[in-house]
């Protein structure tokens, strides 16, 4: 059974770049028919995609965000990264990771990772 | 940017059935995906292509897509339903791959 396990820092200062890591277990990150997302939940609040990376490496992001993140894969580790930068208040939120299986449709997140909370204060 | 809008709040007696519709201009183009998030959980795939349902989830949730419209059913619900409920698909020309609706929550009374 894959699993996704969210990892990082937890408190992040205004101005400066979260990163988060993804593991990925019981499966590849390299299979393919799969892409790869971070999706984040403000306390409180809705679910909004950030972007996603597939197995071939290309990355696809969220218009409104897309001047500030980065997502990449590293394969020898089985696992796929966020950076998000110049961070401010309204980025303070539950931060997941998630699979998305393309025989369930283009990006149905089938898998998700039990999500991690970031804080953005000085 | 593209929207999906879904109402607030849904409010059921055990055993009745609950209806909680999506709106958006590209869903007869798009498919439509729902989710299920419990309190302090991650959320969880319960419909997905509009009506298919994942394995493991029961047969009391099924989905439908009419227009601009799609709606998830709960037949029978149960107190175990109680949740909140996200809508998710994609602007007809690509430019936003994944949107998610505002949520609903679901209040089994």
């Amino acid at each position: 059974q894959l699993q996704l396990q969210e990892s990082g820092s937890g408190l992040v200062k205004p101005s400066q770049t979260l990163s988060l890591t993804c593991a990925v277990s019981g499966g590849s990150i390299s299979s393919g028919g799969y892409s790869w997302s971070w999706i984040r939940q403000p306390p409180g609040k809705g679910l909004e995609w950030i972007g996603y990376i597939y197995h071939s490496g290309s990355t696809y992001y969220n218009p409104s965000l897309k001047s500030r993140v980065t997502i990449s894969v590293d394969r020898s580790k089985n696992q796929f990264s966020l950076k998000l930068s110049s961070v401010t208040a309204a980025d303070t939120a539950v931060y997941y990771c998630a699979r998305a299986s393309h025989s369930y449709g283009d990006n149905a997140f089938d898998i998700w990772g039990q999500g991690t909370m970031v804080t953005v204060s000085s | 940017s593209y929207e999906l809008t879904q109402p607030p709040s849904v409010s059921v007696s055990p055993g009745q059935t609950a209806r909680i519709t999506c709106s958006g201009d590209a869903l007869p183009k798009q498919y439509a995906y729902w989710y299920q998030q419990k309190p302090g959980q991650a959320p969880v795939l319960v419909i997905y292509k509009d009506s298919e349902r994942p394995s493991g989830i029961p047969e009391r949730f099924s989905g439908s897509s009419s227009g601009t419209t799609v709606t998830l059913t709960i037949s029978g619900v149960q107190a175990e339903d109680e949740a909140d409920y996200y809508c998710q698909s994609a602007d007809s020309s690509g430019t936003f791959p994944a949107v998610f609706g505002g949520g609903t929550q679901l209040t089994v009374l």
